[in-house]
């Protein structure tokens, strides 16, 4: 079946504005995952989702971060006031359960100039 | 906190040699270990993982043990292809506390060369 799929697959903005980032997780995945890789550095965790359960929201690095998950479908990350070092991309992730193999998108190419 | 720690790159290795990329952790309990690889343009892919002390992770040739006693999830392979050049990446899942983030090191980028 379809994997893990993210839009925009580029964005550029300018310092301040808003974006909305996308992510559709493989059918039957009931966990969610967000996570941003910076040029040359690993993958830094966000945000996770499972199921209706409060999501744990400990990596989003500041209050311009927020994310939003319907049911156990689409999620949207929206980054507000976007600064120059919120360039990085920015990885879905989902897995059919808490703790199950991680099956990641293609990213979302971010670059505030 | 957990943290992941792997050698750094860049490896370039001759095609054929054998690889090893070294990966150890800091971790709270036993956590699930985890190799992705990030080939030239395309996402991150789950390459072989292992789930508790002594299990031994396979695929596509590549082979990791979980050593408790090393904290360690060394990756390896016998002989290396043109087609392995990526950037390989060691990672820990601990549900402690009821999160599921996966904890990555910073990558190790391969060149094989012909």
């Amino acid at each position: 079946g379809a994997g893990v799929s993210q839009s925009p697959s580029n964005k550029v903005t300018e310092k301040g504005k808003d974006v909305e980032l996308r992510c559709d997780p493989i059918s039957g995945h009931t966990a969610l995952y967000w996570y941003r890789q910076r040029l040359g550095q690993g993958l830094e965790f966000l945000i996770y989702f499972q199921g209706n359960s409060a999501p744990d929201k400990s990596g989003l690095p500041s209050d311009r971060f927020s994310a939003e998950r319907t049911g156990e479908s689409v999620s949207t990350l929206t980054i507000q006031r976007t600064q120059q070092e919120d360039s990085a991309v920015y990885l879905c992730a989902s897995s059919r359960r808490d703790g199950g193999p991680q099956y990641f998108g293609p990213g979302t190419r971010l670059l505030v100039l | 906190g957990d943290s992941v720690t792997q050698m750094e790159g860049p490896v370039t290795l001759s095609e054929e040699a054998f690889l090893t990329i070294n990966c150890t952790y800091t971790a709270t309990g036993y956590p699930s270990l985890f190799w992705y690889v990030q080939y030239p343009g395309e996402g991150l892919q789950l390459l072989l993982k292992a789930t508790k002390a002594d299990d031994k992770g396979s695929n596509k040739g590549f082979e990791a043990t979980y050593r408790k006693e090393t904290t360690s999830f060394h990756l390896e392979k016998g002989s290396v292809q043109v087609s392995d050049s990526a950037v390989y990446f060691c990672a820990l899942l601990y549900s402690g506390a009821g999160s599921y983030q996966l904890t990555f090191g910073k990558g190790t980028k391969l060149s094989v060369i012909p």
